[in-house]
């Protein structure tokens, strides 16, 4: 079984329709993050969260918001969904320890298409 | 403000030949360097990374990363290609003292390794 574990994969949806991504990691990492994948732009950070209590927003984060509801699970959501957030959804996460100079796990990704 | 360019949108290599992937950056202070690849239908994995030390770091799968502070650069290489080599690569830079949430991804880098 995969580490970081994101559901949906693959969600086509219509415009103005509430979406939620999940996310779930085995790793006992503290921090989590989502970013979001466009061709030609690499990846850009919509929000991160470093504890249970602790959200904060990313380079992207407007038309989403996220819930980390324990430590090993870290939702995203659009409220209202729109065609420009049609984009490949990756959550990935980082031990609090190691953070500073370690590496970033990532889930597989969700595939949203915004119709 | 930081940057991380990734100059090239696709490498096309021969098997058995030497590949390079090209990664310049824009940083204030020693950066810290990553590689990430990203095979199809997966999430991103962890290859490398340059912190510290000595300037060639040696990385999963064969992989091979030079930093060069003066050209500001920190190019994938790898001697003899392989077609399982085919994916998306990125580099992604921060500056020391942040968390994960200052990490800069490029664009991505396609690479196509020929039979």
């Amino acid at each position: 079984d995969a580490d970081v574990t994101q559901t949906p994969r693959n969600r086509i949806t219509k415009t103005g329709k509430r979406i939620m991504l999940e996310c779930s990691q085995t790793k006992g990492h503290d921090r989590m993050y989502w970013y979001r994948q466009d061709p030609g732009l690499g990846l850009r950070l919509i929000y991160y969260s470093f504890d249970v209590k602790d959200i904060n927003k990313g380079e992207i984060s407007d038309g989403y918001s996220v819930s980390r509801q324990a430590q090993a699970k870290f939702s995203l959501s659009l409220e209202s969904a729109i065609p420009n957030q049609t984009a490949l959804y990756f959550c990935a996460t980082s031990d609090l320890g190691t953070g500073k100079t370690g590496e970033l796990f990532f889930g597989e990704g969700s595939r949203l298409t915004v119709l | 403000a930081q940057s991380v360019a990734q100059p090239e949108d696709q490498v096309n290599v021969a098997e058995g030949n030497p590949l390079t992937v090209k990664c310049t950056y824009s940083v204030s202070g020693n950066p810290y360097l990553f590689w990430y690849v990203q095979y199809p239908n997966r999430g991103l994995q962890f290859l490398l990374k340059y912190i510290t030390g000595d300037n060639l770091v040696k990385g999963s799968y064969g992989f091979e990363a030079e930093f060069n502070k003066s050209q500001t650069s920190f190019h994938l290489k790898k001697p003899s290609a392989l077609v399982s080599d085919s994916a998306l690569y990125f580099c992604a830079v921060r500056a020391p003292g942040g968390g994960y949430n200052k990490l800069i991804f490029g664009a991505g880098t396609r690479l196509a390794v020929h039979p």
